[in-house]
């Protein structure tokens, strides 16, 4: 079955650490993203990604970094300088061209120690 | 700037009444709108999208939304909510000339027994 997959479910920081976030997806789509859900605030956008070894900063792309090495995997690195990680993300992946559907994964939750 | 409003944070119905679900618009070409749903600690899924056409879209799950643009609004209703139906809803656009799309800040969609 086509789909997009993250790991871990859950995740845990340690003060200091980098911790990195898995997406990979077998639906042969161009575009992946990564957006970060607080309670009350709906998904903000980190980092887009159209083509491989391309990607953009979206609208909080302080404290953390993303690779595209290959069109299946856009891994998600939570830096330290990431002051206040905890949150739910979320990787989508899309067809390139307007008016697209974005599919999504099913996130991953990250906690501070 | 192209903005997503989505009215009700949080909205309660009763089993078998209709739902309606808000949500408003700001564009200044025609958008590219879309619902999508979250279950607790799930991914998104979509629930229905409008690109150009006709301007009642049904989605699954017997979901439905009308694109008015004089009103500049795509309501989300269901004639008849299912407990099933409990969950977080959000409007998205697609902003004009990218594939980059502002979500709304959800709905929070209550059944009551």
């Amino acid at each position: 079955d086509g789909g997009i997959t993250q790991s871990p479910k859950y995740l845990f920081r340690k003060e200091g650490q980098n911790v990195t976030l898995s997406c990979e997806q077998n639906l042969n789509h161009d575009a992946m993203y990564w957006y970060r859900q607080d309670p009350g605030q709906g998904l903000r956008l980190i980092y887009y990604s159209q083509i491989v070894n391309d990607f953009q900063k979206g609208d909080i792309a302080e404290g953390y970094s993303v690779s595209r090495e290959k069109k299946e995997s856009f891994p998600l690195t939570v830096t330290s300088a990431q002051t206040n990680p905890t949150a739910f993300y979320l990787c989508a992946s899309s067809y390139r061209g307007v008016g697209e559907t974005q599919y999504f994964g099913p996130g991953t939750r990250l906690l501070v120690l | 700037a192209q903005s997503v409003t989505q009215l009700g944070s949080h909205v309660s119905v009763s089993e078998g009444a209709l739902v309606l679900l808000r949500c408003n618009y700001s564009s200044s070409v025609p958008p590219y709108l879309f619902w999508y749903v979250q279950y607790p600690n799930q991914g998104l899924q979509l629930l229905l999208k409008y690109t150009t056409g006709a301007t009642l879209v049904k989605g699954i799950n017997g979901f439905e939304a009308e694109f008015k643009k004089s009103e500049t609004s795509f309501h989300l209703t269901k004639p008849s909510a299912h407990m099933s139906d409990a969950a977080e809803y959000f409007c998205a656009v697609i902003i004009s000339g990218t594939y980059k799309y502002i979500f709304g800040t959800g709905t929070r969609l209550k059944v009551l027994a």
